[in-house]
């Protein structure tokens, strides 16, 4: 079935840093993938997506780029604010066991200091 | 724009009661999916409709049943509650299969 394995955190950067989360994936066919950032006791908000092999995903600075060749959709920033501290949760959508619905990892917690 | 709307935002509820949370999708979206997230956990797949037919069931109890109707909002109802059950259920919905899926706020369920 599809499944997802992120990097665990916390992740703690300080102001500036370079982030870097690693995720890869495992799926038949081919999913699409998403970036969702949950702000502490806040819902799910959708960060990035994409939905074929090379597509970069951006938004608010984040990037990530779908490589089949890797099974991998890494989300990285160049420069971290304290308003990123957050949990980041990876997730894939493709023909699976429980038709198109999400596949979380296991989330990645992200902490940054002034 | 409008957005997933779920109610209630809260909900307490003692040991063996029952429990219907609520989710209300964005307009013209035809599947809506729910979630369940335990305390630092990751969001568990459910169940999911499309077109009011139950589409996919995920790691759902049996405790637990859901509907969608005709204008096409969705309820979750919980039977015999356990403690267990104490979570965030957050519900999604899509305009097909396959696209992104727009999360609601999320009902934060404690059984106590």
């Amino acid at each position: 079935g599809n499944s997802v394995t992120q990097m665990e955190g916390p992740v703690t950067l300080s102001e500036e840093a370079f982030l870097t989360i690693n995720c890869t994936y495992t799926a038949t066919g081919y999913p699409s993938l998403f970036w969702y950032v949950q702000y502490p006791g806040e819902g799910l908000q959708l960060l990035l997506k994409a939905t074929k092999a090379d597509d970069k995903g951006s938004n608010k600075g984040f990037e990530a780029t779908y490589r089949k060749e890797t099974t991998s959709f890494h989300l990285e920033k160049g420069s971290v604010q304290v308003s990123d501290s957050a949990v980041y949760f990876c997730a894939l959508s493709g023909k699976g066991n429980s038709g198109y619905a999400l596949n979380f990892g296991k989330g990645t917690s992200l902490l940054v200091t002034p | 724009a409008a957005g997933v709307i779920q109610s209630p935002r809260h909900l307490i509820k003692e040991k063996r009661e029952t429990a219907t949370l609520k989710c209300y999708p964005i307009p013209r979206h035809d599947t809506v999916y729910w979630y369940q997230q335990g305390p630092g956990q990751d969001p568990q797949f459910l169940i999911s409709f499309y077109e009011k037919m139950q589409s996919d069931k995920g790691s759902i109890p049996d405790r637990f049943s859901a509907q969608q109707f005709s204008d096409y909002h969705s309820e979750l109802n919980m039977s015999s509650l356990e403690l267990g059950d104490s979570a965030l259920y957050f519900c999604a919905s899509s305009g097909d299969s396959g696209t992104e899926a727009f999360f609601g706020q999320g009902t934060r369920l404690t059984v106590v």
